[in-house]
């Protein structure tokens, strides 16, 4: 099953915040998350691993709770190149697969 | 950087007709991915690879064959394409420290 993206669809003002959840009915060994840009190939963003710390990525960063099976991605005072759809990809231990969610789209008004 | 390749980069076919799309890496990285693109459904996973002649489905692998003799090819192979297939379909490699590195990508309109 594909983890669950919430919201679906965020729309800020420059300098604003936002968070994206990710959330998954499996018990998770890894959570990624990329960013695509419409009309382009998704960018990777960040990995986290279970047992890993929390990672960042200028001034993008991400947490994964493992006994939730959840994770969320933190954008702070956003600039107009932070828009594009978010997407979270789960792994699992046992498999090779990443399975992503159905995506966020973020728009970033001046 | 990674280099992958995907071609064609744009095909219009008819229903019925078979339909391959190549992924191809200039790296010898031992996973590759397809994924189909669909508004409201994000990526899913069609087939994998962990190796030459190593390959699994994914999420929607009904319709889709894969075939990996080289390294740094991975072929998705449509052997009759429907109208549900229209798409653009993504290929991925895993890079360094598991991240996917993808294609541009392939759109394919069934008619």
């Amino acid at each position: 099953q594909q983890p669950v993206q919430s919201p679906q669809a965020v729309i800020l003002r420059e300098g604003e915040d936002a968070v994206i959840n990710c959330s998954s009915s499996k018990a998770l060994y890894s959570v990624h998350w990329y960013r695509q840009k419409h009309g382009e190939a998704p960018v990777f963003l960040m990995i986290l691993l279970k047992g890993g710390e929390q990672k960042g990525h200028e001034k993008i960063s991400a947490s994964f709770n493992e006994k939730k099976q959840q994770s969320s991605l933190y954008l702070t005072a956003s600039q107009l190149s932070y828009s594009g759809t978010y997407f979270c990809g789960t792994g699992n231990h046992n498999t090779d697969k990443l399975i992503f969610g159905t995506g966020t789209r973020l728009q970033v008004f001046p | 950087d990674a280099g992958i390749t995907q071609s064609p980069r744009h095909k219009v076919t008819e229903t019925g007709t078979p339909v391959t799309l190549r992924c191809h890496q200039t790296e010898n990285h031992r996973y590759m991915y397809w994924y189909r693109q669909d508004p409201g459904h994000g990526l899913r996973l069609i087939h994998y690879s962990y190796g030459v002649k190593d390959t699994d489905k994914g999420e929607v692998s009904d319709g889709y064959s894969v075939s990996r003799s080289k390294t740094e090819d991975f072929l998705l192979t449509l052997e009759s394409a429907t109208s549900s297939q229209t798409s653009v379909y993504f290929c991925a490699i895993s890079v360094a420290n598991g991240e996917l590195f993808f294609g541009e990508g392939s759109r394919l309109t069934v008619l």
